[in-house]
Order: structure tokens, then C-alpha cells, then sequence
């Protein structure tokens, strides 16, 4: 699987939005970008996932650049709940695993 | 559904000692897998299963040994524990081909002094 590059931490406030960055830059045309997040000592959490266009669901948005070689996860509005490591990968149309880099910690200030 | 089960979730083991980490899921998924965390590390596929009967190795297998007997149960076991493999386990199953989320179990933290 193709490496991503993710920033090691991030803050924000609450109620606001917050953008994590994601880039990976040798994605091959059939990788899917995934997110999961991982709470405190808790496993992780599937957030979302794209191919090519950008993709909303009821946790958060995920826009990927046209050239696919950057995306970009958004959390509409930042509960302390969302205090967490966000993970981006990607995975192959045909690969069975899941490759975790190191993630970005995101901490939310009341 | 409890979704992804594991026992237990602390365990100490002297070094050369032998375990199994059970792992349980009740939503007939075919895909099944282990991974390993480190202090401050994202996770690393051990073994990885895609139905009753097979398995297959992931990116960090040495030490370890799996079974799949049954669609549900999935463990993961340790014959000759060392303290490199002190980490948290985690397992996960996922759905058919076509559907691409993993559920992740709560995790079992491995100590090995």
C-alpha cells in the first residue's frame, strides 16, 4: 500500500470546524482513501472513505484533490468527543488489510 | 449484536510462557484480522483471515500462530512469549467483498516481563 503523510498533532476549539490534512502523493489510480479514528484506549473507528469524489457522512466530510494526491478530512463542528488520533489509508481495490501510519492526535479545547 | 468480543483485557506473562487471545464476532463477517499496537505507534497487521478455514500472514506474523475453525472466532495464539511482544492486540472483523469497514474489539493489553 502506497504511504500517506499526516501532521503528528492538531488543535482546535469547540464547535469549530476542523480540516485534517492527508497527503499521498504515490497513490495509485484504484487505492481508496479511508479514515478511522482511534479514542483513547479504545480500538478504531471507521470515519469515512473515497475513491475519487468527495464524500459526506453523518460524522464528517472527506474532500479529495483532483489530482488525488492530497485529502482532506473535515469534522463540521468539534466536540471534546472527537479528541482522538485520525488515521488516513489507503487501501487497494484488491488488499484485504488496512496499513496504520502514525496518525494525527487531534485535541479539542473547550 | 456485541459486535467484535475480546478476552481477556489485561494480561501478564512471564517471559517463554504461552496464551491465547480470544476473539469473538457475532455479525457473520468473513474477513477477520489481528493487529498490534505499540506505545505511541499506529497499528500492525499480524494475521488476517477471509473465511472459515484460511488464513494468511500479515506484515509482522513471527511469533504468533492463528486459527479459523469458525466463522465467529478468531484467536490468536502466543507459544513462546517474549517482552517485544508486549503491545495492545486489537481484532476486527469486516462484511463481504464489496463493503469496507472494519469493527474494531476493545483490545487486550499484553505485558511480558
Amino acid at each position: 500500500d502506497a504511504k500517506t503523510t499526516q501532521p503528528n498533532s492538531m488543535e482546535s476549539n469547540e464547535e469549530e470546524p476542523v480540516h485534517l490534512p492527508c497527503n499521498h502523493s504515490t497513490i495509485s489510480g484504484t487505492d481508496y482513501i479511508h479514515w478511522y479514528r482511534q479514542l483513547p484506549s479504545q480500538g478504531p473507528e471507521y470515519v469515512i472513505h473515497g475513491l475519487t469524489s468527495n464524500v459526506n457522512n453523518r460524522m464528517a466530510s472527506l474532500a479529495i484533490a483532483e489530482d488525488r494526491k492530497s485529502s482532506t478530512l473535515i469534522l463540521h463542528r468539534a466536540t471534546l468527543r472527537d479528541a482522538a488520533v485520525y488515521y488516513c489509508i489507503l487501501r487497494g481495490n484488491a488488499g484485504n488489510m488496512l496499513t496504520f501510519g502514525g496518525g494525527t492526535r487531534l485535541m479539542v479545547k473547550p | 449484536n456485541a459486535g467484535v468480543t475480546q478476552t481477556p483485557k489485561f494480561r501478564i506473562l512471564k517471559i517463554g510462557q504461552s496464551m491465547t487471545l480470544q476473539c469473538t464476532q457475532d455479525m457473520n463477517h468473513n474477513y477477520m484480522y489481528w493487529y498490534r499496537q505499540d506505545p505511541g505507534m499506529g497499528l500492525k497487521l499480524i494475521y488476517y483471515s477471509v473465511g472459515a478455514g484460511i488464513t494468511d500472514k500479515g506484515e509482522v506474523p513471527n511469533g504468533y500462530n492463528v486459527s479459523r475453525s469458525t466463522t465467529e472466532d478468531f484467536p490468536l495464539r502466543l507459544e513462546l512469549a517474549a517482552p517485544s511482544q508486549t503491545s495492545v492486540y486489537f481484532c476486527a472483523s469486516r462484511g463481504q467483498l464489496n463493503t469496507y469497514e472494519q469493527y474494531f474489539g476493545p483490545g487486550t493489553r499484553l505485558t511480558v516481563t
